[in-house]
């Protein structure tokens, strides 16, 4: 049964590109949440969403970052012109549903570096 | 969600039993205590959580105080590899689904 996956692990992109982190839930799970780890420091709740609906976005900023989980495909980390204070890493977690929330399987994460 | 309090850091010898403390002294009676933890690097991994009675999982075992104010996550035989950042989280069994992670207790294990 394979985990979380997540890709790419490692993205460079310049100021002002628009950076794409995909993340695939474990096998039966419908329920996804992104987190996002800034240099040295702890993870911080991000969005979390069910197939086509997202539940929680209250951890996402205002402006640049939208996220995704369609009905078919992984879920989308969608960060627009990007600037250096999006450096991070980026993680995505999954559970197979609301009973088991908590219990979440995170994925290797996504290291984003904008230049 | 109830706060939480841990030490910063700790130390441990391997092979010896690692003990991690954790305070939540405001928690209440419908919050479970989980636990998790971040090897450097990686994804957070779920260890096991609990109510007010005492869990044990083939990772580790959760001790929780009778008045429910504190717990105790236990690696019973510490390793090299379990060396990590463990987080201690209360959290309402409820529909809310995120995580808060605090800033954990750093775990080295040494030789």
């Amino acid at each position: 049964n394979a985990g979380v996956m997540q890709n790419p692990r490692h993205l460079v992109r310049r100021r002002g590109q628009e950076a794409r982190l995909r993340c695939s839930p474990m096998k039966g799970h419908s329920h996804v949440y992104w987190y996002r780890q800034l240099p040295e420091e702890g993870l911080k709740f991000m969005v979390y969403l069910q197939k086509e609906n997202i539940i929680d976005e209250s951890g996402m900023p205002k402006e640049r970052f939208s996220a995704e989980f369609p009905k078919e495909g992984p879920s989308i980390l969608r960060i627009q012109q990007v600037v250096r204070g999006d450096s991070a890493a980026y993680f995505c977690a999954s559970s197979p549903g609301e009973q088991y929330s908590y219990e979440q399987y995170f994925g290797p994460g996504t290291r984003l570096t904008v230049t | 969600d109830a706060k939480t309090t841990q030490p910063t850091s700790m130390d441990c010898a391997e092979g010896r039993a690692a003990n991690l403390p954790c305070n939540h002294s405001t928690i209440s009676g419908n919050e479970y205590v989980y636990w998790y933890r971040q090897i450097h690097s990686q994804g957070p991994q779920y260890i096991i959580h609990g109510l007010k009675n005492n869990e044990t999982n083939e990772m580790a075992s959760l001790i929780i105080t009778e008045d429910r104010k504190s717990s105790t996550l236990i690696l019973p035989h510490a390793t090299l590899r379990d060396t990590a950042v463990y987080y201690c989280i209360v959290l309402y069994y409820g529909t809310a689904s995120k995580l808060t992670f605090g800033t954990g207790t750093r775990l080295q294990v040494t030789l």
